[in-house]
């Protein structure tokens, strides 16, 4: 069965420091992964998503996340965080075969900066 | 750029008074999907319709049911609400009903059930 793991449900930065939120998964077939934030009374929005190809995707507001097969990760890194990343991120990856496909997300990291 | 708009963006119900919540896209998306957020419970998927005129069970379909009037718009209506029903609810498209493809969201429904 597929699924998604992300470690830590809160993660509190720096203002300037490094962004690191892990998402972990497991999958049958090869994995389509994304990556979603979500701002306070918003809906989700997509940051980044690896379907096939270069292993390093560049998202949006610096954002960026390897995928790694043998590690089965898709961690979301920004080399400098602003106050404007605080905001609930959540990992998800599209898996299982054919009409059995669906979308599984993780439980989502609340990300906090401080100044 | 509309998107995905939902309505309304609150409701206050009382146990088992029924209601509709309304969703639509101006992407001209073929795929639409319902889903609810707790807390610490991530997304669920309650419905999604692949295509106008075809609907499918999501996750926890129990206690909901959908309609897709058109390619546009995408309803969920519940029935007899009940207080286990008080979350989030988000509507999305996607282009096709394809679970490879990135879904846009609409800035969900906030349902209280007393």
């Amino acid at each position: 069965a597929q699924s998604v793991t992300q470690l830590g449900s809160h993660v509190s930065v720096s203002e300037g420091a490094l962004v690191l939120l892990r998402c972990n998964y497991s999958s049958s077939v090869p994995p389509y992964l994304f990556w979603y934030v979500q701002y306070p009374n918003q809906g989700l929005q997509l940051l980044l998503k690896y379907t096939t190809g270069a292993t390093l995707v560049k998202g949006i507001n610096g954002f960026e996340a390897e995928f790694k097969k043998s590690e089965t990760s898709f961690h979301l890194t920004k080399p400098s965080a602003h106050m404007s990343d605080a905001a609930e991120y959540f990992c998800a990856v599209s898996g299982g075969a054919g009409n059995n496909r669906k979308l599984i997300w993780g439980l989502g990291t609340s990300l906090a900066v401080n100044p | 750029n509309a998107g995905v708009t939902q309505t309304p963006k609150f409701q206050v119900l009382k146990t088992g008074q029924s209601m509709t919540l309304q969703c639509a896209q101006d992407m001209n998306h073929n795929s639409m999907y319902w889903y609810r957020q707790d807390p610490g419970m991530g997304l669920r998927l309650i419905y999604y319709s692949a295509s106008e005129g075809t609907t499918d069970k999501g996750e926890v379909p129990n206690g909901y049911n959908v309609s897709r009037l058109n390619k546009r718009e995408f309803s969920l209506r519940l029935e007899s609400a009940a207080p286990s029903q008080t979350s989030v609810y988000f509507c999305a498209s996607s282009p096709l009903q394809d679970f490879n493809q990135p879904q846009h969201f609409g800035d969900g429904t906030r349902l209280s059930i007393l």
